[in-house]
């Protein structure tokens, strides 16, 4: 069965510096992967995805994330980060052997991110 | 187009109280999906759906039924309520082809007293 881990619960970063969010897949083949945020009280918005092809995924807000067969990551980065990114992240899996879409997606746990001024 | 629509948004049962969760799209999606989210526990599926007719059961799908006799809507039904079902629902649709990608409804907020 497919997995996703999140590493960090909560993660602190100061407005305007870096940020890296951690995601790793357990999967047998290449998977399909997201992104999504979810402010609070409400629903989940797609970052970004992968499917195939440049490894390096370009999303919304600023964000991309890079896919790392050799280490089954899937990382979320943004160079400097506003006040307005305080939110729940969570990484997700698609499986590809239903055609992707299919079978609903398995999801990581999530990481609290907390902006300080 | 309205997306996915779920409703109510907040409601509070007791238990073993019946009640639907509503969940209808207006995007043609053939594929729709419902989860639950829990603190700690990211969201986790409980049924999905590739077609009108055509339901499956997901990671936690103990006390929850589910049917999809149109394209557009997939109810959600709690027979006997519970408080382990205090939780935020979120319905999910998903068309395969191309560039697909999951479109979540804003949730169900349960409350089982």
């Amino acid at each position: 069965a497919q997995s996703v881990t999140q590493p960090d619960i909560h993660i602190t970063v100061s407005e305007g510096a870096s940020l890296e969010l951690r995601c790793n897949y357990s999967y047998g083949a290449t998977p399909y992967l997201f992104w999504y945020v979810q402010s609070p009280g409400q629903g989940l918005q797609l970052l970004l995805k992968y499917f195939s092809g440049d490894t390096l995924v370009q999303g919304n807000k600023g964000f991309e994330a890079e896919f790392k067969r050799s280490q089954s990551s899937f990382n979320l980065r943004k160079p400097s980060v506003h006040w307005s990114d305080a939110a729940e992240y969570f990484c997700a899996v698609d499986s590809q052997y239903s055609g992707g879409g299919a079978d609903g997606l398995t999801f990581g746990k999530g990481t609290h991110l907390i902006i300080q001024p | 187009n309205a997306g996915v629509t779920q409703t109510p948004k907040f409601q509070v049962l007791k238990t073993g109280q019946s009640m639907t969760l509503q969940c209808a799209q207006d995007m043609n999606h053939e594929y729709m999906s419902w989860y639950r989210q829990d603190p700690g526990m990211g969201l986790r599926l409980i049924h999905y759906s590739v077609g009108a007719g055509i339901t499956d059961q997901g990671e936690v799908p103990n006390g929850y039924n589910v049917s999809r006799s149109t394209t557009e809507d997939f109810p959600l039904r709690l027979l006997s309520a519970a408080p382990s079902q205090t939780s935020v629902y979120f319905c999910a649709s998903s068309t395969s082809t191309g560039d697909y990608g999951y479109t979540f409804g804003s949730g169900t907020r349960l409350t089982v007293v």
